[in-house]
């Protein structure tokens, strides 16, 4: 089976940085990824590693550490639009499981 | 290009009730997904189909059917609704082959009430 692991909340302010960390176990690993989802709307996703290292799109950044198990979402310059929750995900060959999401609050 | 398709939006059924989603894409993909959204839990997997005619049970299937006739249509059946049933139901899919396989692509979501 999948598990996966990230905080519940973060809160911040406008301009700020922030890292939102997921830890997984999987019994086969093919990536993870990085949903995010406004209230009422469908996920969208944003980033992914199959990889160990850093991947940069924009204001976001997505990085995998296989050997840890671990992997983290970075947004930088946070906008009031940034306010979500974001899911990472994991597959497997064929599913993709997910953890419980992280809410984003941006503060002017 | 309308990507992920779901219908209907909105349904309230009564318990023991049946009915059926339908998600339909145009982007030719091989893999389709059906989740379902409770508060504070995250996305849930429910079924699953790696391509035209077949499918497999996800992480909560009790409850659920689905089939895969045609390549770009995966519906998700209740038989006899029940209370705990109510939640929003997303469809996604995603190519077989990377840099695609991991990216799901969503439909808007269906809101499901069971009274």
């Amino acid at each position: 089976g999948q598990s996966l692991e990230q905080p519940s909340e973060v809160t911040a302010v406008e301009g700020a940085i922030v890292q939102i960390n997921c830890t997984y176990q999987t019994s086969g690993f093919y990536g993870l990824s990085w949903y995010q989802q406004h209230d009422g709307g469908a996920p969208t996703f944003l980033s992914y590693n199959a990889l160990d290292g850093l991947e940069e799109t924009g204001r976001f950044s997505s990085f995998l550490s296989r050997s840890d198990s671990y992997g983290y979402l970075l947004l930088q310059e946070l906008q009031m639009k940034d306010s979500a929750s974001y899911f990472c995900a994991v597959r497997d060959r064929d599913k993709l499981s997910f953890g419980a999401g992280t809410t984003v609050t941006v503060r002017a | 290009n309308a990507g992920v398709t779901q219908t209907p939006k909105f349904r309230v059924l009564k318990t023991g009730q049946s009915m059926t989603l339908l998600c339909a894409q145009d982007m030719n993909h091989e893999y389709m997904y059906w989740y379902r959204q409770d508060p504070g839990m995250g996305l849930r997997l429910i079924h699953y189909s790696v391509g035209e005619g077949t499918t497999a049970k996800g992480e909560v299937p009790d409850g659920y059917n689905v089939s895969r006739l045609k390549k770009q249509n995966f519906l998700l059946g209740l038989e006899s609704a029940a209370p705990s049933q109510t939640s929003v139901y997303f469809c996604a899919s995603r190519p077989q082959s990377p840099p695609g396989a991991n990216v799901l692509t969503f439909g808007a979501g269906s809101r499901l009430t069971v009274l």
